[in-house]
């Protein structure tokens, strides 16, 4: 089945580590997105990508780092410069174009970070 | 810069009842999603309108481009629909996204 698997789906880790957050896509989809969210506030955004070798800055960039080498993947590094990384992170990604399917949002399960 | 305001922020029903949730924006949009998170923070997306209204068993979303306004219905509400209903809307120009603040929604039986 087509879908987004995103892993780890906990992740605990130290202040001062980078992590990084995987996110992989079967459905052939052009556009993908990194999303934070924290306890009772909406979805913001970090990064996202339109197109292989091509990614831009979201709302909240800062601290964060991405890579787009492949269509399927859209890794997200979580750095030490990130100042409060404990968070829900969800992936997404859309088919773009006019044909059927395109710019249905599919999102991944998400992972969730915890700082200690 | 697009703002996505939802209301209410939180719902309460009784099993049943029928619910509303809007969804306004402020610049011209492609598409507009409704999304439903459940607890466990999985997301589903519900809907994608460019113009009109879509059905989906008990769910119906509207959307009136001129007023940039988009609402969605619960008809016969259940316990289950409790979740997070977010609203995203996709500028005209480009991929961004832009998602309300979602609208946490709770029904009693």
């Amino acid at each position: 089945d087509g879908g987004i698997t995103q892993s780890p789906k906990y992740l605990f880790r130290k202040e001062g580590q980078n992590v990084t957050l995987s996110c992989e896509q079967n459905l052939n989809h052009d556009a993908m997105y990194w999303y934070r969210q924290d306890p009772g506030q909406g979805l913001r955004l970090i990064y996202y990508s339109q197109i292989v070798n091509d990614f831009q800055k979201g709302d909240i960039a800062e601290g964060y780092s991405v890579s787009r080498e492949k269509k399927e993947s859209f890794p997200l590094t979580v750095t030490s410069a990130q100042k409060n990384p404990t968070a829900f992170y969800l992936c997404a990604s859309q088919l773009q174009g006019l044909g059927a399917g395109a710019n249905v949002l599919t999102f991944g399960a998400g992972s969730r970070l915890t700082v200690l | 810069k697009n703002e996505v305001e939802q209301s209410p922020q939180n719902l309460t029903a009784q099993e049943g009842e029928f619910i509303t949730i809007n969804c306004s924006y402020s610049v011209g949009i492609s598409a507009l999603h409704w999304l439903q998170q459940h607890p466990g923070g999985g997301i589903v997306s519900l809907f994608m309108l460019s113009s009109g209204k879509k059905k989906h068993g008990r769910l119906i979303a509207t959307i009136n481009i001129q007023e940039k306004h988009s609402s969605l219905h619960i008809t016969a509400s259940h316990p289950r629909d409790s979740a997070v209903y977010i609203c995203v809307s996709r500028e005209t120009s480009g991929s961004r996204l832009t998602f309300g603040e979602g609208t946490q929604l709770t029904v009693n039986p």
